[in-house]
């Protein structure tokens, strides 16, 4: 079946740096994505998207990167603060289209 | 600007009563809704959708029901709750049409005993 995974469950990043989070998907026929952020205890905001017609998108502080050949996706976030920590997902259209499959997350953790 | 509504944000029930979580919309007209559950490191679980009133698609086969009865109003209900129920359910929307955002409320955790 469909999937959509992350390569790391944590990532830990110092204040100031950048963080780089990644998401891979195994439907070729996915042809939008979409970047959450989710609080503990709130649902996901959404972050960024990008159409497979595109192989980056830049929103404040966040850069989306589509690498359609090899079915991955990651995450910039510049000069990460201690208010980007919470958990990043992506989401990637299903054959149909219409519905998204959803990775299970990465927990980002901002160090002082 | 759009806002979604959930409510209650957390419950607590016994195994075997009934469920009614409600989810309302404002702020837009004839939007998509979903019903999704989210369990603990894993991806979100897609419950119900619906693309108008009265029309509902379930993805899978489960001891839980979703109605729309308005057009920015989603209900997810249950006659008789189960321990596997207990989870974070939450409800989204986004634009009529494919290759959409979904925007989702705060959610609802719910326990079961």
């Amino acid at each position: 079946g469909e999937s959509v995974g992350l390569h790391l469950p944590t990532l830990s990043v110092q204040e100031g740096d950048n963080s780089i989070i990644n998401c891979a998907y195994s439907n070729s026929a996915s042809d939008y994505f979409i970047w959450y952020k989710q609080e503990s205890g709130k649902g996901p905001q959404f972050i960024i998207d990008i159409r497979s017609n595109m192989d980056k998108r830049q929103g404040q502080r966040v850069t989306v990167l589509l690498n359609k050949t090899v079915k991955h996706l990651s995450l910039q976030i510049a000069a990460t603060q201690p208010g980007d920590s919470a958990v990043y997902f992506c989401a990637a259209t299903d054959n149909y289209g219409q519905n998204f499959v959803f990775g299970p997350g990465t927990r980002l953790s901002v160090l002082p | 600007s759009q806002t979604i509504h959930q409510w209650p944000a957390t419950l607590v029930q016994p195994v075997g009563s009934p469920l009614s979580l409600e989810c309302t919309v404002e702020g837009t007209s004839n939007p998509n809704l979903y019903w999704y559950r989210q369990a603990a490191g894993r991806g979100l679980q897609l419950l119900f959708y619906s693309v108008g009133i009265g029309q509902i698609s379930s993805e899978v086969p489960q001891n839980l029901s979703a109605s729309r009865p308005q057009d920015r109003q989603f209900i997810l209900s249950s006659k008789k709750l189960l321990l596997s129920d207990s989870g974070f359910y939450l409800c989204a929307w986004s634009q009529l049409g494919g290759k959409q955002p979904q925007h989702f409320g705060d959610g609802t955790r719910l326990s079961i005993l």
